[in-house]
């Protein structure tokens, strides 16, 4: 069953702006993380936020956690055309023994 | 350092023919080994997990199997391949049981004609 559910679908934005993605999840988690997949390849792991964190960086990436709104964002700064690709949130749930369950991720291009 | 291979990265396969894909992760002991299958434009669907030798667990019920022989070594079966079979494979591991996150590999894209 789906945990995550990004927003928006697809992004299209110019090189130098920031983008911003969403992520909203269902049950109750002992993290969050985002991964990034170029066309045609695996996912590569960004981030993770614990359930007790609220906001973490690295780099020009941004996340956040509402676990009251059971959602989380994603912020990447100054983007460039290397950053075109998906971005998907993955819920390690309290129940799922330590599975993930991903979302059907975002589509992001940026526009050189 | 750490490492995973997956192959092979593409595959066309005829429709009742078997299929065995595999993965070996490198650099690591013991480690929760996934195969993730992602259709088309969509997110990933977790199909099997296993957290030791032998120790299989299946998702969703399915025309798939895996196998896990060796500590450090994933494989994905099918006796007879099915149209709907069709995706990009993805195997990954963690430790900790994917507290601090994955790691993936390649893929393998398998049409199935």
């Amino acid at each position: 069953s789906q945990q995550g559910e990004e927003d928006p679908q697809a992004l299209s934005i110019q090189e130098g702006e920031n983008a911003t993605m969403n992520c909203s999840y269902k049950t109750s988690i002992n993290n969050l993380q985002w991964y990034r997949q170029n066309s045609g390849r695996g996912l590569v792991h960004l981030i993770l936020i614990r359930s007790n964190e609220r906001e973490k960086h690295s780099g020009r990436l941004r996340v956040t956690l509402d676990t009251s709104k059971k959602s989380s964002s994603l912020l990447i700064t100054a983007s460039r055309a290397a950053d075109t690709a998906s971005y998907f949130c993955a819920t390690d749930g309290n129940n799922q023994g330590g599975k993930l369950i991903f979302g059907q991720g975002t589509e992001l291009s940026v526009k050189p | 350092s750490q490492t995973i291979h997956q192959w092979p990265a593409t595959l066309v396969q005829p429709v009742g023919s078997p299929l065995s894909l595999e993965c070996t992760v490198e650099g690591t002991s013991n480690p929760n080994l996934y195969w993730y299958r992602q259709a088309a434009g969509r997110g990933l669907q977790l199909l099997f997990y296993s957290v030791g030798i032998g120790q299989i667990s299946s998702e969703v019920p399915q025309n798939l199997s895996a196998s896990r022989p060796q500590d450090r070594q994933f494989i994905l079966s099918s006796k007879k391949l099915l149209l709907s079979d069709s995706g990009f494979y993805l195997c990954a591991w963690s430790l900790d049981s994917g507290v601090n996150g994955y790691t993936f590999g390649s893929g393998t894209r398998l049409t199935v004609v």
